[in-house]
């Protein structure tokens, strides 16, 4: 059973708002992936990490950034939030071996 | 251009009979695929995975096919419950150089009672 968690689970703010989405995981995994997801359609990789101190951009543009500072935890900062940004965020780690991603319950972000 | 398709957005099924979920890639290098179920506001859950090197996994209810020839697998589930309902995705990796998978948009499955 995977232990990756996500805060907050629905966040409803204002534009122009800075927000912080956590996620961490208790497995000691390497690797770390933020998914973004809008209602039907794919989830797309945003941004990821092998390591600490290692993190890439992923295949869709994103204005958020991320850190990894230490190997559980992987946050995702937007400076200032907009309408657009109104999605499902997915937070997700690797197991070892390479295989399956588990993946946190998410973050509903709601931009007004 | 969508790397990983799923074709079917959506599929009702009786309680009891087989669901059938498809997908197709257009990757020729993708060589190990998952298949993930999602209920709204959640996560996605682990179903099953294959690697290229084989053409079957079976587990419990759930069976995954891969044709490499036609870059197509396909989730069956057996018998179908309506718990099963949920919305079922695909992904693809490469996993020789890159720990990143391509996600289908999703196949939502309605068990019918």
């Amino acid at each position: 059973e995977a232990d990756i968690y996500q805060t907050p689970r629905y966040l409803v703010i204002g534009t122009g708002k800075k927000i912080t989405l956590e996620c961490s995981q208790t497995m000691g995994h390497d690797k770390m992936y933020w998914y973004q997801q809008d209602p039907g359609m794919e989830l797309h990789l945003i941004h990821y990490s092998y390591g600490v101190n290692s993190t890439e951009k992923g295949d869709l543009s994103s204005e958020s950034t991320v850190s990894r500072i230490r190997t559980e935890h992987f946050p995702l900062t937007l400076e200032s939030a907009r309408p657009s940004h109104t999605s499902q965020y997915l937070c997700a780690s690797m197991s070892p071996s390479g295989g399956e991603l588990f993946f946190g319950e998410g973050s509903r972000l709601t931009v007004l | 251009d969508q790397q990983v398709k799923q074709n079917s957005p959506s599929l009702s099924v009786q309680e009891g009979r087989i669901s059938i979920l498809n997908c197709d890639y257009t990757n020729s290098m993708f060589d190990y695929f998952l298949w993930y179920k999602k209920y709204p506001a959640e996560g996605p859950t682990f179903l099953i995975s294959i690697s290229s090197i084989k053409d079957k996994n079976e587990d419990g209810r759930f069976t995954v096919f891969l044709n490499k020839s036609a870059k197509h697998l396909s989730l069956h589930i057996v018998p179908s419950q309506p718990g099963d309902s949920a919305v079922y995705f695909c992904a693809a990796s490469g996993l020789s150089g890159t720990y990143k998978y391509i996600f289908g948009t999703g196949t939502r499955l309605k068990v019918l009672a």
